[in-house]
């Protein structure tokens, strides 16, 4: 059965890079799309990326200036940086798979397994 | 502002039926499948609903989502305290090349 678990810094300081590392274990990397959400406290889920095994991406609009992701297949992880933070970066942030193909004349596209987040605070 | 709409709360009794309502636009729900996710605070959200109607492993059959032109449906009949919590629909959006979330509908059990 596949894990996630996300890794990383708990308090970034503004204008820094908040870097993530999301490890895979008990299956394959290979063959989906490994995608980030995050929620800021009281809020909503927020989509922010995902990249496939092959490397290509797809990012949020609002945040793909800042933001890049990268799939390392020999380590089954992957990894999320985020420039330039500020406090509206601070959230819990979590890793998923997803799956995607095509149903009918419909394209599907969700996230079957989650990480159990780790929080991040921006502040100095 | 998200380009899903979900109303914020909806409340119910035990045993009673509810409906969740998602709206979109022919660029996300009009065109692709939508899906539904169940967050309880302080845990990880879950996959519920995936290609519009298809329940998730371990999902019980009081849950069904439906489709209909630009709009989805969750509905829970035979509500139980424990299905408390805030429910998420999702797409992916062609315009916008991204997965989008509704902004999630918190259902209370009174």
């Amino acid at each position: 059965q596949v894990q996630l678990q996300e890794s990383g810094p708990g308090l970034v300081k503004p204008s820094e890079t908040l870097s993530l590392t999301c490890t895979v274990s008990g299956g394959s990397i290979i063959g989906y799309y490994w995608t980030w959400v995050r929620q800021p406290a009281g809020k909503g889920l927020e989509w922010i990326g995902r990249v496939f095994s092959d490397g290509s991406t797809n990012y949020n609009p609002s945040l793909r200036s800042r933001l890049t992701m990268s799939v390392d297949t020999s380590k089954s992880q992957i990894s999320l940086n985020l420039r330039s933070v500020t406090a509206a970066d601070t959230a819990e942030y979590y890793c998923a798979r997803a799956s995607h193909g095509d149903y009918g004349p419909f394209y599907y596209h969700f996230l079957e397994v989650w990480g159990k987040g780790t929080a991040v605070t921006v502040s100095s | 502002q998200s380009v899903l709409t979900q109303p914020p709360s909806v409340s119910g009794t035990p045993g009673q039926r509810v409906t969740l309502s998602c709206s979109g636009g022919s660029s996300n729900i009009g065109r692709n499948a939508v899906n539904w996710y169940q967050h309880v605070p302080g845990t990880a959200p879950e996959l519920l609903i995936y290609t519009v109607s298809h329940r998730s492993s371990g999902v019980p059959d009081r849950f069904s989502g439906s489709r209909s032109g630009a709009s989805a449906s969750l509905a829970i009949s035979g509500l139980q305290s424990e299905d408390e919590a805030t429910y998420y629909c999702a797409v992916w959006d062609d315009g916008l090349n991204a997965y989008v979330f509704g902004p999630g509908t918190m259902v209370n059990v009174l």
